[in-house]
C-alpha cells in the first residue's frame, strides 16, 4: 500500500533563517506531487505541485522555492522566513491521470518568529 | 473570479440526527467534485468524489448530491455520531486538468451527545 511521510511535524524558526520541509511517498511510481499550506482560518492554498523529476508548477508568487530530486521526494525550502510563512504545510500526492483525489500527509506546522 | 463557498459558521447537531453540508462553486463547470475530512492538525482525509453525471453517491452512512445547474454539492452523513465531529472539505479542479484542486474553507460539524 502507499504511504506519504512529510517531516518534521513542528517546528519554530526566526525570521530570516532557511526552511526546509521534506516529503517522501512509498509504494508507488510517478506521484503527482503537491504542497499546500493552510493558514490559520483560512482554506487550503496549492502552492506547488510536480508531475515528474525536476518539473515544478508554482501557483502563487512567494518566498518559498520547491524541488523533486527524485521521483518520491518532493522538498519546500525558502532562504530566508517571513512571518508571513507561518502555518500548516502539507503534503500530498495522487496517481499520474488519477481522477484527481489527493492523499495528504500528517502535515507540518511551522512558527516563525 | 472562481470560487468555492461552504458555511464558515459550525453545524452543531445531535446524535443520530442527519447532518447536511454545503458546497457552492461560481463561474465553473466541473467535472467531478470531491469531499475531504479534515480532523484538528491533520491533514485531510479523501471520502468521495462525484462526476457531473452522477447525481448522486453513497458510502455507508455518507451521501453526496451534485446539482450542475444550481452549481451545488450537499454532503449528508445520516445517524450522525460524536466521531463524526470534524471539518468537512470540498474541492474541486477549476482546470479541468486533475492537477490542481481548490479547496473551500470548510464547515466545521460538531455532533453533540
Amino acid at each position: 500500500s502507499q504511504t506519504i511521510h512529510q517531516w518534521p511535524a513542528t517546528l519554530v524558526q526566526p525570521v530570516g533563517s532557511p526552511l526546509s520541509l521534506e516529503c517522501t511517498v512509498e509504494g508507488t511510481s510517478n506521484p503527482n506531487l503537491y504542497w499546500y499550506r493552510q493558514a490559520a482560518g483560512r482554506g487550503l492554498q496549492l502552492l506547488f505541485y510536480s508531475v515528474g523529476i525536476g518539473q515544478i508548477s508554482s501557483e502563487v508568487p512567494q518566498n518559498l522555492s520547491a524541488s523533486r530530486p527524485q521521483d518520491r521526494q518532493f522538498i519546500l525550502s525558502s532562504k530566508k522566513l517571513l512571518l508571513s510563512d507561518s502555518g500548516f504545510y502539507l503534503c500530498a500526492w495522487n496517481p499520474a491521470g488519477g481522477t484527481g483525489e489527493l492523499f495528504f500527509g500528517e502535515g507540518s506546522r511551522l512558527t516563525v518568529l | 473570479s472562481q470560487k468555492i463557498e461552504q458555511n464558515s459558521e459550525a453545524l452543531n447537531i445531535q446524535e443520530g440526527k442527519t447532518a447536511t453540508l454545503t458546497c457552492n462553486y461560481t463561474n465553473y463547470s466541473p467535472a467531478y467534485l470531491q469531499w475531504y475530512r479534515q480532523d484538528p492538525g491533520r491533514g485531510p482525509v479523501f471520502l468521495l468524489l462525484i462526476r457531473e453525471n452522477e447525481k448522486e453517491k453513497r458510502k455507508e452512512r455518507l451521501k453526496v448530491t451534485f446539482d450542475t445547474t444550481l452549481k451545488q454539492s450537499l454532503f449528508h452523513i445520516t445517524a450522525s455520531q460524536p466521531a463524526d465531529s470534524a471539518t468537512y472539505l470540498c474541492a474541486l479542479d477549476f482546470t479541468g486538468g486533475g492537477n490542481k484542486l481548490t479547496f473551500g474553507t470548510g464547515t466545521q460539524l460538531k455532533v453533540e451527545l
